[in-house]
């Protein structure tokens, strides 16, 4: 079934730190994938889509690239500030009976001042 | 800021009593998902709707959550007798069409004592 792994439970940066996270995919159709972002006390909040027309995204200094090839999809950002702690989750659209959300078990980020 | 409303954004119960949280989707978007997320961040889908139809509820969902979706209201989610494994963050999200993206409240947070 389709399936989404991120195995970074934490990470932990100082600022002004190059960002990666890894996140793999298996799924039998095309992919849509998404980074979502949540804060403390907030619900998940969309950062990046990446679809097979635009195996690109780029968001708030943010960028993910979708690999067909590896069934990768990671989050990268060159330099990360203190207000980038979050949790980052990786998504996919699967249908199963119907379309809904896969995710991922997330990333701790946490950027040391 | 999340366009989906959610409240309350704090809900506590005694077990077997009811816990009902209502959602107000994005204007113009007819699917409405919930999702628990427990403590580990892990997302368990619980339910999803096209307007006030039931796309798909997961078995959980049918025996002791109820859900609805009625035109002109909050969609809600009730949980009939809480159960202690119930506490978590229940997300309602809802999304243009069944196949896009979801656009997530802050939740509800729901502790069962």
């Amino acid at each position: 079934g389709d399936s989404v792994t991120q195995k970074q439970g934490q990470v932990t940066l100082s600022e002004d730190d190059f960002l990666f996270i890894n996140c793999t995919y298996s799924t039998t159709t095309y992919p849509t994938l998404f980074w979502y972002v949540q804060y403390p006390g907030q619900g998940p909040q969309l950062l990046l889509k990446v679809t097979t027309a635009n195996n690109k995204g780029i968001s708030r200094g943010f960028e993910a690239t979708y690999d067909k090839g590896t069934t990768s999809f990671h989050l990268q950002k060159a330099s990360v500030q203190e207000s980038d702690s979050a949790v980052y989750f990786c998504a996919l659209l699967a249908s199963s009976g119907s379309w809904q959300l896969i995710f991922g078990s997330g990333t701790q980020l946490t950027v040391m001042p | 800021n999340s366009k989906v409303i959610q409240t309350p954004r704090y809900l506590v119960k005694g077990q077997g009593q009811k816990a009902k949280m209502r959602c107000i989707p994005e204007k113009g978007h007819p699917v409405v998902f919930w999702y628990q997320q427990n403590k580990n961040n892990e997302f368990k889908f619980l339910i999803n709707f096209q307007n006030q139809e039931v796309l798909q509820q997961i078995d959980m969902t049918e025996k002791r959550f109820s859900a609805e979706c009625p035109s002109n209201s909050p969609c809600s989610l009730e949980i009939q007798s809480s159960e202690a494994g119930d506490s978590a963050l229940y997300l309602c999200a809802s999304s243009p069409d069944s196949q896009n993206t979801l656009y997530f409240g802050a939740g509800t947070r729901l502790s069962v004592l």
